[in-house]
């Protein structure tokens, strides 16, 4: 049962363009969301988050959105640089819970 | 300068034989984690522990066993009962184990069996 899903395995964009990236989820316990991007052979490391209180959170390029009655939040990425090229986890955590669950990830490539 | 050291970075072992991964942070963090990457499946939680001596079940436990006897380190055991051992293992730790605190990550051990 995959509680955070992303359905994009991909996604190619233009340099200085948005890049928006989506997760969904079904577990309505979940209260805390993340953003954790991964370049190959490292470990993840974390972006931007966002409490279940908040439907925006924002960080220099970064935004993360919250539609908690869609169950669904996103990424921005602007403008989008060739360095932003990693695959982006999201994640989250349930109210009381220990445990942060991952989607799949998306691999965003950003082309010069 | 604080952080998560896994070692080695790649390891290598036959076909029935055990093996583990260490995991080592000095952060002063009281959780710890496992998980593993395969390609197009994300992370997923093998073990983690919220205190000294205390260690739950993730989603992908068997086959797998850890302990936590210091706050420091975290090792995780993969067993010949694993099936398909052969994957990235990732350990991570975070100031406690609830609330608004994200995990941070070591760089991963790449595991591959033969």
């Amino acid at each position: 049962d995959q509680q955070v899903k992303q359905n994009s395995p991909s996604l190619s964009v233009q340099e200085g363009r948005i890049s928006i990236l989506n997760c969904d989820y079904t577990n309505s316990m979940f209260d805390y969301f993340l953003w954790y991007k991964k370049y190959p052979a490292e470990g993840p490391t974390f972006l931007i988050s966002i409490s279940s209180i908040k439907d925006k959170n924002e960080d220099g390029r970064f935004t993360v959105f919250l539609n908690k009655s869609a169950k669904h939040l996103s990424l921005h990425i602007v403008p989008s640089q060739p360095g932003d090229s990693a695959v982006y986890f999201c994640a989250a955590r349930e109210t009381s819970g220990s445990r942060l669950t991952f989607g799949e990830g998306t691999q965003l490539t950003v082309n010069p | 300068d604080g952080g998560i050291t896994q070692s080695p970075k790649y390891l290598f072992r036959k076909e029935g034989q055990n093996v583990t991964l260490s995991c080592e942070q000095n952060l002063n963090h009281d959780a710890m984690y496992w998980y593993r990457q395969d390609p197009g499946q994300g992370l997923r939680l093998i073990y983690y522990s919220q205190i000294v001596n205390d260690f739950q079940k993730g989603d992908i436990a068997e086959g797998y066993s850890v302990s936590r006897e210091k706050k420091e380190s975290f090792p995780l055991t993969v067993t010949s009962a694993q099936k398909n051992p052969t994957a990235f293992y990732l350990c991570a730790s975070s100031p406690s184990g609830q609330g608004r605190s994200p995990l941070h990550f070591g760089n991963g051990t790449r595991l591959t069996v033969t």
